[in-house]
């Protein structure tokens, strides 16, 4: 169980378009997700917390009218990068979480497979 | 300071060995620790849970947390050339604005050869 889908796992994109990445909880619903990037020999940098039916938060310095997030259904949250520039090439990652009210282990994600952007 | 740190390595063990991985922390709020194993152009796989402090064992692999020193370990028992791969360490606090907002460490490359 607990399975996260991300596509595309990889996309070359012009720089100037713009690129939607989905992420979908295939056999639990999950009512927030989480957008994360992750450059080359880095760690996981949160970017959005992304919650059904209500706006995403950023995380500080994250540019909302850049990375749009919709968060539609239970069961998926897109991530759109607008008007991407080489800078934006990264590893992004989504993540979801299973709602366990009172439970420690709500607080365990998992996480999809990654999606590779390269802006050229 | 960073709120996690992670010794990146590169860390390089024969087959067989034990391996210890550890993180220290700053910040007192967090409650629950994860280790991810995260390979070459995936995403992480969550390995081991803990809330608060203590010892758990899963198999080859057992998380300490010993939140008064705010340092957190995990250990690979027999360590294959399938364990090599980049270990995360994550952590949350227990609610509030940080609710279920993960914080990793830089993570550690891990190599075991045969």
């Amino acid at each position: 169980g607990a399975v996260v889908s991300q596509h595309p796992s990889w996309v070359i994109c012009k720089s100037g378009t713009s690129v939607k990445i989905e992420c979908r909880s295939l056999d639990f619903q999950a009512t927030t997700m989480f957008w994360y990037r992750q450059f080359p020999k880095q760690s996981l940098m949160l970017m959005a917390t992304s919650n059904e039916g209500s706006k995403a938060t950023y995380e500080q310095g994250v540019e909302k009218d850049k990375f749009l997030i919709n968060h539609a259904s239970l069961t998926l949250s897109t991530l759109t990068v607008t008007s991407a520039h080489p800078e934006d090439s990264s590893f992004y990652i989504c993540s979801a979480r299973e709602p366990r009210t009172g439970a420690a282990s709500s607080y365990e994600q998992y996480f999809g497979p990654g999606t590779r952007l390269t802006v050229t | 300071q960073k709120e996690v740190e992670q010794d990146p390595g590169p860390l390089s063990v024969p087959e067989g060995a034990i391996v210890s991985l550890n993180c220290t922390y700053s910040n007192s709020a967090f409650q629950y620790f994860m280790w991810y194993r995260q390979y070459s152009r995936k995403g992480p796989e969550l390995l081991m849970y803990t809330y608060s402090s203590g010892n758990k064992e899963d198999g080859r692999f057992t998380a300490q947390v010993d939140k008064s020193s705010k340092y957190i370990s995990l250990f690979i028992r027999d360590s294959q050339p399938s364990d090599s791969a980049t270990y995360l360490c994550a952590m949350s606090a227990s609610g509030g604005t940080s609710y279920g907002k993960l914080t990793f460490g830089q993570g550690t490359i891990l190599t075991v050869h045969p």
